[in-house]
């Protein structure tokens, strides 16, 4: 099946300092999720992008599907961005399941 | 839309029971999604119905698990038997055509 894997498994920032969350996927894909996972592990949808460029406020994602990867870009982060974010796909033979990766822990410091 | 809706929250039971979680889907979704979750990793696939046909299901969903959805609404998951090893969160999710929409869980814990 598909392999999704993100980098950094974490990363530790000061409020205000700006981070780039990447996603590499391992096969053309049909949909691609990105999301943050509160504390009591609600899963908070913060893209649905397969291909492309969107931006919501102080967040912005971008997927080159032909080159297999998605970046998720937090500015001026805030003490409330803390949590995990994960990448999910639907690719390859599956058109219904969400593949995730492994997560990135993202921890702000104010 | 009041999203998904997962009834429990929370379950503890004793190794050995049966256990079953509910799903409410966003209302027009015709797609709902079983994930299991433990700790420190992603959410894992367990399986997914269209209306009321089960269309995938993992090889992680032993047959101590089963799931069903009879008219195309709420869905089910079922538990027998329960071990140590299925203590995790279970997720559902729904969809109308492509992104999928998650409920807060049911946390289950085999004492």
């Amino acid at each position: 099946g598909i392999q999704v894997e993100q980098s950094p498994p974490d990363l530790i920032l000061q409020e205000g300092a700006n981070s780039t969350l990447r996603c590499n996927f391992s096969d053309s894909v049909n949909n691609l999720q990105w999301f943050h996972q509160n504390p009591w592990g609600q899963l908070i949808n913060l893209f649905y992008i397969p291909s492309g460029t969107k931006q919501n406020g102080r967040l912005s994602a971008t997927t080159v599907a032909t080159e297999r990867y998605s970046l998720l870009y937090i500015s001026s982060s805030q003490t409330t961005d803390s949590g995990v974010y994960f990448c999910a796909v639907t690719g390859g033979t599956s058109y219904g399941k969400l593949t995730f990766g492994q997560g990135t822990i993202l921890t702000v410091h104010p | 839309d009041t999203g998904v809706s997962q009834n429990p929250r929370h379950k503890i039971t004793k190794r050995g029971q049966n256990v079953t979680f509910r799903c409410d889907p966003i209302s027009e979704h015709n797609r709902l999604y079983w994930y299991r979750q433990t700790l420190g990793q992603g959410p894992e696939f367990l399986t997914y119905f269209q209306n009321e046909a089960q269309l995938e299901k993992s090889r992680l969903l032993s047959d101590r698990f089963s799931a069903e959805r009879p008219k195309g609404s709420f869905s089910t998951l079922e538990i027998q038997r329960t071990e140590q090893g299925d203590s995790a969160m279970y997720l559902c999710a729904s969809s109308l055509i492509g992104e999928q929409f998650f409920g807060p869980g049911t946390r289950l814990t085999v004492l």
